[in-house]
């Protein structure tokens, strides 16, 4: 079993519809961070967290510390928004990586 | 602008040619990393310096060495490439005061 686990492992969505993917994590860490990776390769990071919610345009990222889960939403989803999406534990400033959720929306 | 270049971006090479892949940050950062990202396997840390002149193996070091004689520079050497060290290369750094992984561009390398 992965230590971080995302679901779903792809996701296809018409433009417009809102977007959650799920990351569940079973180790101690002291922050979760999303990513976000494009079709040329490039990862850039979009939030990391260590309690609650934040926010940033469409994005809304939370966390659950009890319940070792988190969610990445995305709201009035566009085909920009197509990517990787990877979430990952920070442990003693090394991630431990999710297998990532391959998400398209389609015009 | 704050960022993490990585030299090459592409390189192909034959098995036992001896390469360097380097890494450089501008933010003064501690903390740097290099990834291997495999088909269904992930990202996969190869090493990690937590600071100058202290380095340590990640899950996947094998094959790999590291440098840390700077701060802002850290090299992936692989001394002796072999086909299965074919993947995407990503170089990461942050620091003890930012929340934030800085990410290089990646380098795709193919090892015949």
């Amino acid at each position: 079993k992965n230590e971080v686990e995302q679901s779903p492992q792809n996701l296809t969505a018409q433009e417009g519809e809102f977007i959650t993917i799920n990351c569940s994590y079973s180790v101690g860490i002291s922050a979760l961070h999303w990513l976000q990776q494009h079709p040329g390769g490039g990862i850039v990071s979009l939030f990391m967290l260590s309690s609650g919610k934040k926010k940033h345009g469409r994005l809304i990222a939370t966390i659950n510390i009890q319940e070792k889960h988190s969610s990445l939403h995305i709201t009035a989803s566009h085909p920009r928004d197509s990517a990787v999406y990877i979430c990952a534990g920070n442990s003693n400033y090394q991630l431990i990586w999710g297998a990532g959720t391959k998400l398209i929306i389609k015009p | 602008e704050a960022q993490v270049t990585q030299n090459p971006r592409y390189l192909i090479t034959v098995t036992g040619k001896k390469l360097t892949v380097t890494c450089s940050q501008n933010m003064n950062h501690e903390y740097m990393s290099w990834y291997r990202q495999d088909p269904g396997l992930g990202l996969r840390q190869i090493y990690y310096s937590m600071n100058v002149e202290v380095t340590d193996k990640g899950d996947v070091p094998e094959g790999y060495k590291v440098s840390r004689k700077e701060k802002r520079n850290f090299p992936l050497i692989l001394e002796s490439p072999s086909p299965n060290q074919t993947s995407l290369y990503f170089c990461a750094s942050t620091g003890y005061s930012t929340d934030t992984q800085y990410f290089g561009p990646g380098t795709r390398l193919t090892v015949l």
